[in-house]
């Protein structure tokens, strides 16, 4: 079974500042990751996945995340926070993209940026 | 499109009532799935069903019931409601392969909120 490491349960870090949000997962077969990002009192959204091709995947609002198979990290990336980023951040990997598949959600990271 | 819509936003249930999470979406997606949030837990599967008729367990279904009459609609259902169902409740769906675009994009509803005393 795969699983989904968050190394870190809050991340604070000031305006403009760059941010790096960890996530390592397990898995003995080929994984696809994801990173979704949860504003106060929403639902969840999704920033950008990893399926194939290039490690370096770009999604919206100015983040990035580089696949790593070697280290089996999906770490996620913004060169320059804003206030509006502070949300909760959870990393998820699938190990098949057959339609029975299921999502294993991180614990999650809140990013808390502040002014 | 509304998107996925989910009803009630909250509901506070005494312990041992029942009570019919709603779930709707217009997209015409096949998948659909329940998951419950807790803090320091992360998102947790409860059921998916990836169509009508067809429905299967997650990581943590005790305590809870669905079925998927309709492709639009995937209520869950707590029989005995339990203080430790406390929760909030999400509840997702995506298009499935081999439809391209935003493959594997699920897509969330704003949730449900609710406290079990």
């Amino acid at each position: 079974a795969q699983s989904v490491t968050q190394l870190d349960s809050q991340v604070p870090v000031f305006e403009e500042a760059p941010v790096e949000l960890r996530c390592n997962y397990s898995s003995s077969v080929s994984v696809y990751l994801f990173w979704y990002v949860q504003y106060p009192n929403q639902g969840l959204q999704l920033l950008l996945k990893y399926l194939s091709g290039s490690t370096l995947v770009k999604g919206i609002n100015g983040f990035e995340a580089e696949f790593n198979k070697s280290q089996t990290s999906f770490h996620l990336r913004k060169p320059s926070v804003h206030i509006s980023d502070t949300a909760e951040y959870f990393c998820a990997v699938s190990v098949s993209l057959s339609g029975y598949s299921t999502l294993t959600f991180g614990k999650g990271t809140m990013l808390l940026v502040s002014p | 499109n509304a998107g996925v819509t989910q009803t009630p936003k909250f509901q506070v249930l005494k312990t041992g009532q029942s009570m019919t999470l709603q779930c709707a979406q217009d997209m015409n997606h096949e998948y659909m799935s329940w998951y419950r949030q807790d803090p320091g837990m992360g998102l947790r599967l409860i059921h998916y069903s990836v169509g009508a008729g067809i429905t299967d367990q997650g990581e943590v279904p005790n305590g809870y019931n669905v079925s998927r009459s309709t492709t639009e609609d995937f209520p869950l259902r707590l029989l005995s409601a339990a203080p430790s169902q406390t929760s909030v409740y999400f509840c997702a769906s995506r298009s499935q392969p081999p439809r391209s675009g935003n493959l594997y994009e699920q897509y969330f509803g704003p949730g449900t909120r609710l406290t079990v005393t």
